[in-house]
Order: structure tokens, then C-alpha cells, then sequence
């Protein structure tokens, strides 16, 4: 079983729209949870933290529910600057973060 | 500015040689770290540096080699053995522990020719 594990979509939407996708991981011991956010044929970067009790940042907010082991991604408002691959990340109880294969958003004009 | 950055961006090797990725930064960070990502997939973790003058094996570490004679520095030396070295590289760095997740460079896109 992989560690971390994504719906790769692709998820096509319309501006505007809000659009969730979630992730799962294998590791109930990980300590810290992260979206990145991946360009074509660029490095991640870092989207936002993921807090236990649930984050937002602007349009985007994070969920983590420990109980069932997943952690959720909800954009609001979509722009079309907001297509991108969204990769979940997960950091174990040593120092290493594993990350998901990425979940592939299109926003359509 | 503080970054973390890769060279060359573009890479072609022809079979049977050994090519060396180079990795800077100048974030003050203990740890680096390298990935490999082939297309529709996700990063996999090929070697790793806590600190100088030591690092450990990642998931595929086969065919690869490391040094860590600096802090700054984390270079990655693709040797013959790796039978399949076309991909996108990655290199990542952190501090310990890396609450605030990985910082990474630009990547070097290696084709074998």
C-alpha cells in the first residue's frame, strides 16, 4: 500500500466553481501534513500547511481528519491560474515528508 | 535572496556515462535531499543528508551516488548502472525537523540519448 494516496482526476471545472478533492495515508503515527502545488514541468511548492483543527488560506482550506486518515483540499472560486497538480504531503515520525502522485486540476474559461 | 538552486536545467547523456546533477542552496538548512519524477507519477525519494558527511539510501537508490563535503552542497552523480535514468530531478532542503515542509529547486530534466 502506498503512504500517501490521491485521486489523480483530473478534476475539470468552470471559473467560479469550488472543487474538493481528498487524500489518504497509510501512516497513523505522520506528524505533519502539507499541499504543495505542482506547475507543468516545474519544482512543487508549498500551498499551504494543514492544521489539525482545519486551515484556511484565502480561497483555499485544508481539512485533516486523524480518525479516518485523510486529509481534504477545497479551492473556492476558481480561477483559471488555479490549474496545476495539487500534491498531498505527508511527514512520518521521522524527518522525511512522502508525497501523493498529485491531483490534476483544470479550470476552463 | 535565500534559494535553493539546481543546475544544468537540461541534461543529455549518452548510454554508458556518468553525469553529475549539482544542488545549492544558501538557506542555512541541515537536510537535503533528492527525488526523481517520471511522468504521471510521484516523487520518489532517492537519497538523503541530515547533515555533512553523512546521507542515507532512499527508496531507489540504485545506480545513484551522493557527497555531502558542505552544507551548501548535495551533488548527484547518475552512474551507468541506473538503467532507466530519464526523468525530472529534484532537489529539496530543510530544517530539522522540517515542520514548514521542503523547500525545492528548479529541477534538471535529464534525457539519456
Amino acid at each position: 500500500r502506498k503512504e500517501v494516496e490521491q485521486d489523480p482526476g483530473p478534476f475539470n471545472v468552470p471559473e467560479g466553481a469550488t472543487v474538493a478533492f481528498n487524500c489518504t495515508y497509510s501512516n497513523s503515527a505522520s506528524q505533519s501534513f502539507f499541499w504543495y502545488r505542482q506547475d507543468c514541468r516545474k519544482e512543487p511548492k508549498l500551498l499551504m500547511s494543514v492544521y489539525s483543527s482545519g486551515n484556511e488560506d484565502g480561497r483555499f482550506t485544508a481539512q485533516l481528519n486523524r480518525a479516518s486518515q485523510y486529509i481534504s483540499l477545497l479551492i473556492r472560486d476558481s480561477k483559471l491560474s488555479d490549474s496545476a497538480t495539487y500534491l498531498c504531503v505527508v511527514r512520518g515520525n521521522d524527518y522525511k515528508l512522502s508525497f501523493g502522485a498529485g491531483t490534476t486540476v483544470t479550470v476552463r474559461a | 535572496d535565500g534559494g535553493i538552486t539546481q543546475s544544468p536545467k537540461y541534461l543529455f547523456r549518452k548510454e554508458g556515462q556518468n553525469v553529475t546533477l549539482s544542488c545549492e542552496q544558501n538557506l542555512n538548512h541541515d537536510a537535503m535531499y533528492w527525488y526523481r519524477q517520471d511522468p504521471g507519477q510521484g516523487l520518489r525519494l532517492i537519497y538523503y543528508s541530515q547533515i555533512v558527511n553523512d546521507f542515507q539510501k532512499g527508496d531507489i537508490a540504485e545506480g545513484y551516488s551522493v557527497s555531502r563535503e558542505k552544507k551548501e552542497s548535495f551533488p548527484l552523480t547518475v552512474t551507468s548502472a541506473q538503467k532507466n535514468p530519464t526523468a525530472f530531478y529534484l532537489c529539496a532542503s530543510s530544517p530539522q525537523p522540517p515542520n514548514y515542509g521542503y523547500t525545492f529547486g528548479s529541477g534538471t530534466r535529464l534525457t539519456v540519448v
